[in-house]
């Protein structure tokens, strides 16, 4: 059974430090992966989709990688803003022919101006 | 594009009364997603339709919850009777298929169930 995980929970780090976020699945098998940012209180808004055929995809100061044979992605951020607060989770499309998404529980991140 | 649209937003009712939430998916996309949103239990897909046609409900609850998909723009999720335990964010998504199924969300629903 597919399983997605997100370590840690929370994250606290100053402003215009470099970070990672980490996403990992117990299954190599995927179609794609996607990243989603949560403002609290609010809906769930697309960052990034990264397709099983590709390595990484980038939008502005965000990079997202994926790794499917050690079963990981990682969501970079560069020089963080207090704007980047929010939580983060990421979401893979198992292979299937079904338009399912498997969510990570999530990491909250704090920026400290 | 306006994006998911969903109503309303916030919904407060009484144990034992039915409550019925809405949402339009994006035009031109052909599967609509419900998801329950818990600090207890995170995000939970309850049901999902393609074309209209509920493919997997698996994850309703219990018999009180059922929804429906009359035509391709609207959908509606509905809880008879409601309990306090179904106080949750309930979010709407929709995807299409010609864009690599990356989904998009609704701004949800807020239940509180008295």
């Amino acid at each position: 059974k597919q399983e997605v995980t997100q370590i840690p929970a929370a994250l606290s780090v100053p402003e215009g430090e470099n970070l990672v976020l980490n996403c990992s699945f117990t299954d190599s098998a995927i179609y794609n992966l996607q990243w989603f940012r949560q403002d609290p209180g609010k809906g769930l808004t697309s960052l990034l989709l990264i397709q099983s055929s590709q390595r990484e995809q980038t939008s502005g100061r965000l990079n997202a990688s994926l790794d499917k044979s050690s079963g990981r992605s990682t969501l970079y951020i560069a020089a963080s803003q207090p704007g980047d607060s929010a939580t983060y989770l990421c979401a893979l499309k198992p292979p299937s022919n079904t338009g399912k998404l498997i969510f990570g529980q999530g990491t909250t991140l704090q920026v400290k101006p | 594009d306006a994006g998911v649209i969903q109503s309303p937003r916030h919904e407060v009712t009484e144990m034992g009364q039915e409550v019925t939430l809405r949402c339009k998916p994006i035009s031109g996309h052909d599967y609509l997603f419900w998801y329950r949103q818990t600090m207890m239990r995170g995000l939970e897909l309850l049901i999902y339709f393609n074309n209209n046609v509920p493919i997997d409900d698996s994850g309703m609850p219990e018999d009180r919850f059922s929804a429906k998909m009359p035509n391709a723009s609207f959908s509606t999720l509905k809880i008879q009777p409601s309990e306090p335990r179904d106080s949750a964010v309930y979010f709407c998504a929709s995807s299409g298929t010609s864009g690599y199924n990356e989904q998009f969300f609704g701004p949800g629903t807020r239940l509180t169930v008295l």
